[in-house]
Protein backbone atom coordinates (compact mmCIF):
# COMPACT_ATOMS: atom_id res chain seq x y z
CA UNK A 1 0.00 0.00 0.00
CA UNK A 2 0.81 3.67 -0.32
CA UNK A 3 1.84 5.50 2.59
CA UNK A 4 1.78 9.57 2.87
CA UNK A 5 1.69 11.04 6.42
CA UNK A 6 1.02 14.94 7.80
CA UNK A 7 0.41 16.12 10.88
CA UNK A 8 -4.21 16.65 11.19
CA UNK A 9 -3.34 19.93 12.57
CA UNK A 10 -1.18 22.90 13.07
CA UNK A 11 -1.48 25.93 14.84
CA UNK A 12 0.61 29.45 14.15
CA UNK A 13 0.58 33.06 14.65
CA UNK A 14 0.25 35.83 11.97
CA UNK A 15 3.91 36.95 10.54
CA UNK A 16 5.48 33.75 12.04
CA UNK A 17 7.31 31.01 10.00
CA UNK A 18 5.40 27.20 9.79
CA UNK A 19 7.06 23.95 8.64
CA UNK A 20 4.41 21.64 7.69
CA UNK A 21 6.39 17.97 7.26
CA UNK A 22 5.21 14.94 4.63
CA UNK A 23 6.53 12.09 5.12
CA UNK A 24 5.90 8.93 2.57
CA UNK A 25 6.59 5.14 1.66
CA UNK A 26 5.27 4.61 -1.43
CA UNK A 27 5.60 1.32 -4.21
CA UNK A 28 7.35 4.34 -6.77
CA UNK A 29 8.35 7.93 -6.50
CA UNK A 30 8.21 10.28 -9.41
CA UNK A 31 7.45 13.75 -7.78
CA UNK A 32 6.19 15.16 -5.07
CA UNK A 33 3.17 18.28 -4.60
CA UNK A 34 1.97 20.65 -2.65
CA UNK A 35 -1.94 21.87 -3.00
CA UNK A 36 -3.70 24.38 -0.54
CA UNK A 37 -7.52 24.11 -0.20
CA UNK A 38 -9.42 26.90 1.98
CA UNK A 39 -12.77 25.21 3.11
CA UNK A 40 -15.48 24.57 1.02
CA UNK A 41 -13.18 24.79 -2.49
CA UNK A 42 -10.66 23.17 -4.89
CA UNK A 43 -7.49 22.53 -4.02
CA UNK A 44 -4.96 24.58 -5.68
CA UNK A 45 -1.01 24.22 -6.87
CA UNK A 46 1.48 25.51 -4.42
CA UNK A 47 4.82 23.59 -5.61
CA UNK A 48 6.82 20.56 -7.10
CA UNK A 49 9.55 18.81 -6.15
CA UNK A 50 11.48 16.05 -8.15
CA UNK A 51 15.24 16.45 -7.11
CA UNK A 52 16.47 16.89 -3.48
CA UNK A 53 16.42 20.09 -2.13
CA UNK A 54 14.55 23.19 -1.60
CA UNK A 55 12.33 25.07 -4.63
CA UNK A 56 11.39 28.41 -3.36
CA UNK A 57 8.44 30.49 -4.14
CA UNK A 58 7.95 33.85 -2.77
CA UNK A 59 6.90 33.48 0.69
CA UNK A 60 6.68 29.42 0.41
CA UNK A 61 9.40 26.96 0.20
CA UNK A 62 8.88 23.32 -0.28
CA UNK A 63 12.04 20.85 0.41
CA UNK A 64 12.62 17.08 -0.48
CA UNK A 65 14.98 14.46 0.62
CA UNK A 66 14.16 11.00 -1.62
CA UNK A 67 16.37 9.24 0.65
CA UNK A 68 14.58 9.61 3.36
CA UNK A 69 11.07 9.64 1.83
CA UNK A 70 10.76 13.24 3.74
CA UNK A 71 9.07 16.79 2.52
CA UNK A 72 8.46 19.82 4.11
CA UNK A 73 6.41 22.97 3.02
CA UNK A 74 7.62 26.51 4.57
CA UNK A 75 5.63 29.34 4.72
CA UNK A 76 7.22 32.29 6.28
CA UNK A 77 5.37 35.85 7.31
CA UNK A 78 2.06 34.20 8.14
CA UNK A 79 -0.96 35.79 7.25
CA UNK A 80 -4.76 35.27 8.18
CA UNK A 81 -5.29 33.83 4.50
CA UNK A 82 -3.28 31.03 5.29
CA UNK A 83 -5.24 29.31 7.12
CA UNK A 84 -6.82 26.11 4.86
CA UNK A 85 -5.66 22.39 4.37
CA UNK A 86 -2.07 21.58 2.98
CA UNK A 87 -2.31 18.61 0.91
CA UNK A 88 0.72 16.41 0.15
CA UNK A 89 1.25 14.26 -2.69
CA UNK A 90 3.50 11.78 -4.01
CA UNK A 91 3.64 11.31 -7.93
CA UNK A 92 3.77 7.36 -9.04
CA UNK A 93 4.52 6.06 -12.69
CA UNK A 94 3.76 9.48 -15.25
CA UNK A 95 0.51 10.69 -13.54
CA UNK A 96 -1.16 8.86 -10.56
CA UNK A 97 -0.97 11.23 -7.47
CA UNK A 98 -1.43 9.49 -3.52
CA UNK A 99 -2.65 11.90 -1.42
CA UNK A 100 -2.18 12.28 1.81
CA UNK A 101 -5.10 13.50 4.38
CA UNK A 102 -3.81 16.95 4.50
CA UNK A 103 -2.52 19.77 7.53
CA UNK A 104 -5.19 21.89 8.63
CA UNK A 105 -3.49 25.16 9.42
CA UNK A 106 -4.71 27.50 11.65
CA UNK A 107 -3.34 31.34 11.84
CA UNK A 108 -4.13 33.02 14.74
CA UNK A 109 -3.61 37.49 15.09
CA UNK B 1 -8.85 31.33 -18.95
CA UNK B 2 -11.42 29.22 -18.03
CA UNK B 3 -10.70 26.83 -15.46
CA UNK B 4 -11.92 22.95 -15.03
CA UNK B 5 -16.15 23.39 -14.78
CA UNK B 6 -17.63 20.71 -12.77
CA UNK B 7 -21.92 20.50 -12.84
CA UNK B 8 -23.62 20.31 -10.40
CA UNK B 9 -22.43 22.03 -7.24
CA UNK B 10 -24.07 20.38 -5.02
CA UNK B 11 -27.21 17.02 -5.84
CA UNK B 12 -28.79 15.59 -3.25
CA UNK B 13 -30.79 12.53 -3.89
CA UNK B 14 -32.52 9.16 -2.51
CA UNK B 15 -30.93 5.92 -1.91
CA UNK B 16 -31.29 3.61 -5.27
CA UNK B 17 -31.29 6.64 -7.51
CA UNK B 18 -28.71 7.55 -10.22
CA UNK B 19 -26.39 10.48 -10.44
CA UNK B 20 -24.20 11.77 -12.79
CA UNK B 21 -21.63 14.37 -12.68
CA UNK B 22 -20.33 15.83 -15.42
CA UNK B 23 -16.82 17.83 -16.27
CA UNK B 24 -15.09 20.05 -18.67
CA UNK B 25 -11.56 20.19 -18.71
CA UNK B 26 -9.51 23.14 -19.39
CA UNK B 27 -9.05 23.22 -23.14
CA UNK B 28 -5.85 22.22 -24.28
CA UNK B 29 -5.41 19.37 -21.72
CA UNK B 30 -5.20 15.90 -22.38
CA UNK B 31 -5.25 14.26 -19.38
CA UNK B 32 -8.64 14.32 -16.80
CA UNK B 33 -8.78 13.00 -13.47
CA UNK B 34 -11.95 12.14 -11.08
CA UNK B 35 -11.27 11.91 -6.98
CA UNK B 36 -13.55 11.83 -4.35
CA UNK B 37 -12.90 13.65 -0.99
CA UNK B 38 -14.22 12.39 2.76
CA UNK B 39 -13.03 13.34 6.12
CA UNK B 40 -11.86 9.96 7.02
CA UNK B 41 -10.06 8.66 3.63
CA UNK B 42 -8.78 12.23 2.43
CA UNK B 43 -8.60 12.82 -1.73
CA UNK B 44 -8.68 9.51 -3.48
CA UNK B 45 -8.47 8.92 -7.16
CA UNK B 46 -11.18 7.32 -8.88
CA UNK B 47 -9.80 7.04 -12.70
CA UNK B 48 -7.78 9.17 -15.22
CA UNK B 49 -7.82 9.65 -18.95
CA UNK B 50 -5.49 10.41 -21.53
CA UNK B 51 -6.40 11.46 -24.50
CA UNK B 52 -10.15 10.89 -23.86
CA UNK B 53 -9.18 7.43 -22.81
CA UNK B 54 -9.29 5.16 -19.67
CA UNK B 55 -5.82 4.58 -18.17
CA UNK B 56 -6.28 3.43 -14.74
CA UNK B 57 -9.53 2.95 -13.32
CA UNK B 58 -8.21 0.83 -10.22
CA UNK B 59 -9.89 3.74 -7.84
CA UNK B 60 -13.09 2.95 -8.67
CA UNK B 61 -14.57 1.39 -5.60
CA UNK B 62 -17.37 -0.86 -7.28
CA UNK B 63 -19.41 -1.81 -10.34
CA UNK B 64 -21.85 0.72 -9.50
CA UNK B 65 -19.47 3.69 -10.61
CA UNK B 66 -18.54 4.30 -14.15
CA UNK B 67 -16.96 6.69 -16.12
CA UNK B 68 -16.85 8.32 -19.58
CA UNK B 69 -14.93 10.82 -21.64
CA UNK B 70 -16.78 10.99 -25.24
CA UNK B 71 -14.52 13.83 -26.25
CA UNK B 72 -11.76 16.32 -25.05
CA UNK B 73 -13.86 18.60 -23.20
CA UNK B 74 -16.51 16.41 -21.55
CA UNK B 75 -16.50 13.72 -18.88
CA UNK B 76 -19.41 12.15 -16.77
CA UNK B 77 -19.09 9.66 -13.66
CA UNK B 78 -21.72 7.88 -12.98
CA UNK B 79 -23.36 6.41 -9.85
CA UNK B 80 -26.35 3.74 -9.91
CA UNK B 81 -27.40 3.38 -7.89
CA UNK B 82 -26.58 5.47 -5.29
CA UNK B 83 -25.89 4.76 -1.63
CA UNK B 84 -25.38 6.83 1.37
CA UNK B 85 -21.68 5.55 1.30
CA UNK B 86 -21.02 7.58 -1.44
CA UNK B 87 -21.71 11.38 -0.23
CA UNK B 88 -18.21 12.85 -0.64
CA UNK B 89 -17.11 15.68 -2.56
CA UNK B 90 -16.15 14.84 -6.00
CA UNK B 91 -13.25 16.41 -7.70
CA UNK B 92 -12.45 16.65 -11.52
CA UNK B 93 -8.93 17.90 -12.33
CA UNK B 94 -7.24 17.92 -15.69
CA UNK B 95 -3.39 18.62 -16.84
CA UNK B 96 -1.01 18.32 -19.47
CA UNK B 97 0.42 15.04 -20.54
CA UNK B 98 3.85 16.37 -19.26
CA UNK B 99 5.81 14.83 -16.21
CA UNK B 100 5.84 18.23 -14.03
CA UNK B 101 2.80 19.96 -14.95
CA UNK B 102 -0.16 19.77 -11.69
CA UNK B 103 -3.37 18.95 -12.26
CA UNK B 104 -6.06 22.13 -11.85
CA UNK B 105 -8.69 21.09 -10.12
CA UNK B 106 -12.89 22.23 -10.37
CA UNK B 107 -14.67 23.68 -7.43
CA UNK B 108 -16.22 19.85 -7.14
CA UNK B 109 -19.61 18.80 -7.05
CA UNK B 110 -21.04 17.98 -2.65
CA UNK B 111 -22.89 14.89 -2.98
CA UNK B 112 -25.45 14.12 -0.21
CA UNK B 113 -27.35 10.84 -0.50
CA UNK B 114 -29.80 10.28 1.60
Amino acid sequence: GQNIDQPTEMTATEGAIVQINCTYQTSGFNGLFWYQQHAGEAPTFLSYNVLDGLEEKGRFSSFLSRSKGYSYLLLKELQMKDSASYLCAVRLGFQKLVFGTGTRLLVSP
Amino acid sequence: DAGVIQSPRHEVTEMGQEVTLRCKPISGHNSLFWYRQTMMRGLELLIYFNNNVPIDDSGMPEDRFSAKMPNASFSTLKIQPSEPRDSAVYFCASSLKVSNQPQHFGDGTRLSIL
